[in-house]
């Protein structure tokens, strides 16, 4: 089965203890993108990669580190995670960049206390 | 003001009637998509668009680049169509970045 799988799906930890989100697909996507979601702000675009070890900066890059060493697999490190990083997290992949359909992880809600 | 507008912001319908969901962009795009978000759920791609219009069951999406607009439609809404609605567009010059609107939270009860 086609798919994006992100881990963990939920986890609360504390200002400065790094952690990292994985997101894996199984389509052989060469473009992979990570999202957060905010009330009243939507979705906004964090890093996205066109390929292995192609990364850029999307709109909200502060804070947040990418790699993406293998094509399956683009996770999210976060180094030093602060309080306003508490959000909902999604991870997508598409066969063509942002132009073709795109497939969505199931999402990661992190809370930062 | 934000790049991408939806309106209405929260939409109610009763089951059976005919929905339009509206998203307007300030800026040029080469593409748009519509995408789908149960409450407590994952986000599913319904359409990617660059011109005219697409359908797919009960669901249609229109685009008219030059006039910066795009609608999705529902026919014969059924309370499973409950969901938020999010258009978000690819700027001209770049395939790899998406800007969404905030969304559209529809509730169509029996």
């Amino acid at each position: 089965e086609a798919q994006v799988t992100q881990n963990p799906r939920y986890l609360i930890t504390v200002t400065g203890k790094k952690l990292t989100v994985t997101c894996s697909q199984n389509m052989n996507h060469e473009y992979m993108s990570w999202y957060r979601q905010d009330p009243g702000l939507g979705l906004r675009q964090i890093y996205y990669s066109m390929n292995v070890e192609v990364t850029d900066k999307g709109d909200v890059p502060e804070g947040y580190k990418v790699s993406r060493k293998e094509k399956r697999n683009f996770p999210l490190i976060l180094e030093s995670p602060s309080p306003n990083q508490t959000s909902l997290y999604f991870c997508a992949s598409s066969w063509t960049g942002a132009t073709g359909e795109l497939f969505f992880g199931e999402g990661s809600r992190l809370t930062v206390l | 003001k934000n790049e991408v507008e939806q309106s209405p912001q929260n939409l109610t319908a009763q089951e059976g009637e005919f929905i339009t969901i509206n998203c307007s962009y300030s800026v040029g795009i080469s593409a748009l998509h519509w995408l789908q978000q149960h409450p407590g759920g994952g986000i599913v791609s319904l359409f990617m668009l660059s011109s005219g219009k697409k359908k797919h069951g009960r669901l249609i999406a229109t685009i008219n680049i030059q006039e910066k607009h795009s609608s999705l439609h529902i026919t014969a809404s059924h309370p499973r169509d409950s969901a938020v609605y999010i258009c978000a567009v690819i700027l001209v010059g770049s395939n790899y970045k998406l800007t969404f609107g905030k969304g559209t939270l529809l509730t169509v009860n029996p």
